[in-house]
């Protein structure tokens, strides 16, 4: 079974401020794809990333960055400078090896971000 | 060039009665996701289809709850006499055919309310 843990439920940070959300998963996969998402207070979901398995390479984009470490089963989210813009929930999400397609995706119960202005 | 459909954006029905949630995929995606979200929880797999079939329903409801995706026209899920625990927010996610190269496209969720 698959199984994802945000240990965080809420973070509270004066906006500026850096700040990581942790993620940690279990697969018995070895093909899986990892996701985070953004659900702002209007409630829509909000794709931020993609990664799968065998890319364990860092990536960045703009402000945001990811740091995923298979040998730990983390792939953390981290937010440099943080704006109030970027309070929101954010989910971690698994995805297996696919069959017949088959691509839902496993939830964490998210990290509740409030970035103080 | 439309994103996943999702209506009505919020529905409100009284204990008893039927709700009919509607998803139209984006253009050229062919599978169809079901996720539940709770409130204050994450979002739970209900269930995947393709066109005329339903591929996994392991997180479905055994019971009121149904999903199609006919051959024409958006996927429904159907939740009939609904209670006040079916209040949640409801996600439809959409993918192209190529497995493995998905980033799960979602609505913007429909909104149920039980009363």
């Amino acid at each position: 079974a698959q199984k994802v843990t945000q240990a965080q439920t809420e973070i509270s940070v004066v906006e500026k401020e850096d700040v990581t959300l942790d993620c940690v998963y279990e697969t018995r996969d070895t093909t899986y794809y990892l996701f985070w998402y953004k659900q702002p207070p209007s409630g829509e979901l909000v794709f931020l990333i993609r990664r799968n398995s065998f890319d364990e390479q860092n990536e960045i984009s703009g402000r945001y960055s990811w740091n995923f470490q298979k040998s730990t089963s983390s792939f953390n989210f981290t937010i440099t400078a943080s704006q109030v813009v970027d309070s929101a929930v954010y989910f971690c999400a698994l995805s297996g090896t696919p069959y017949f397609g088959n691509e839902k995706l496993t939830f964490g119960t998210g990290t509740r971000l409030t970035i103080i202005p | 060039n439309a994103g996943v459909m999702q209506n009505p954006r919020h529905l409100v029905r009284r204990r008893g009665q039927e709700a009919r949630l509607r998803c139209s995929p984006m253009k050229g995606h062919s599978h169809v996701y079901w996720y539940r979200q709770l409130p204050e929880e994450g979002l739970k797999f209900m269930v995947y289809l393709q066109k005329e079939n339903i591929i996994d329903e392991s997180g479905m409801p055994k019971e009121r709850f149904s999903a199609e995706f006919p051959k024409e026209g958006p996927s429904i899920l159907r939740i009939q006499q609904v209670v006040r625990g079916d209040s949640a927010a409801y996600f439809c996610a959409s993918s192209p055919i190529r497995p493995g190269n998905t980033e799960a496209f979602f609505g913007q969720g429909t909104r149920l309310t039980v009363v």
